[in-house]
């Protein structure tokens, strides 16, 4: 089955460490979304790509935080510094532009800044 | 006022009990509608669409209400495997092209003997 590839699946750092999460979105897959989940917020996007150009990022802190494609097959999204309050599930997820709806997600990745 | 908002619930019921949830969204302009299921520790997967008049899949039934802009889902006849959190999706443009998909924070089911 194909599937979204998250890589870490847990992260543990100190605040002001840099992180970085990667994905590998399903093959053929043309959109890329990034998403914050926590139990006060639920799922909040932070990024959205389509075709590997950035069309949302307004949910994103610019201050700490990047989202880039550098090819098809990659998705980065990156902390620097990380904080404590950055804990949270980071999901990355993968569709096709026109059926958005059915979004396919990566298994997270858990993030804890200590 | 969020934009998607749901009852965190939880709502306990038992096995083969019905039970119904609903959400709210703020954007009069939303286009298209959907219930995501998540399992504990799990990522969110796609459980239906929603549409206008209404639709059942099994023992599933989402319906919408454009008017009062609030979505509903009803579970008949409740399984132990219901147990998940139910999102409420919603779908609208953005200006610069694309669609943002937005979550509500989900209610959570538990099935029960």
């Amino acid at each position: 089955d194909a599937r979204v590839t998250q890589t870490p699946r847990h992260k543990v750092t100190e605040m002001g460490q840099e992180v970085t999460m990667r994905c590998q979105p399903i093959l053929g897959h043309n959109t890329v979304f990034w998403y914050r989940q926590t139990m006060m917020q639920g799922l909040e996007l932070l990024a959205y790509f389509r075709n590997r150009a950035p069309l949302d990022d307004s949910g994103m802190p610019k201050d700490r935080f990047s989202a880039e494609m550098p090819d098809a097959t990659l998705a980065t999204l990156k902390i620097q510094p990380s904080e404590p309050r950055d804990s949270a599930v980071y999901f990355c997820a993968s569709g096709l532009s026109g059926t958005t709806e059915k979004l396919f997600f990566g298994s997270g990745t858990q993030l804890s800044v200590l | 006022r969020k934009e998607v908002e749901q009852d965190p619930g939880p709502f306990n019921v038992p096995e083969g009990a019905t039970v119904a949830f609903n959400c709210t969204y703020s954007n009069s302009a939303s286009q298209s509608f959907f219930w995501y299921r998540q399992d504990c520790r799990k990522e969110p997967k796609l459980l239906m669409s929603v549409y206008s008049s209404g639709n059942e899949d099994g023992r599933f039934t989402a319906q919408l209400n454009r008017a009062s802009q609030y979505i509903s889902l009803l579970i008949r006849d409740s399984k132990l495997s219901d147990s998940a959190t139910y999102l409420c999706v919603v779908k609208w443009a953005l200006e610069g092209g694309g669609n943002k998909l937005t979550f509500g924070t989900g209610t959570q089911l538990k099935v029960e003997l």
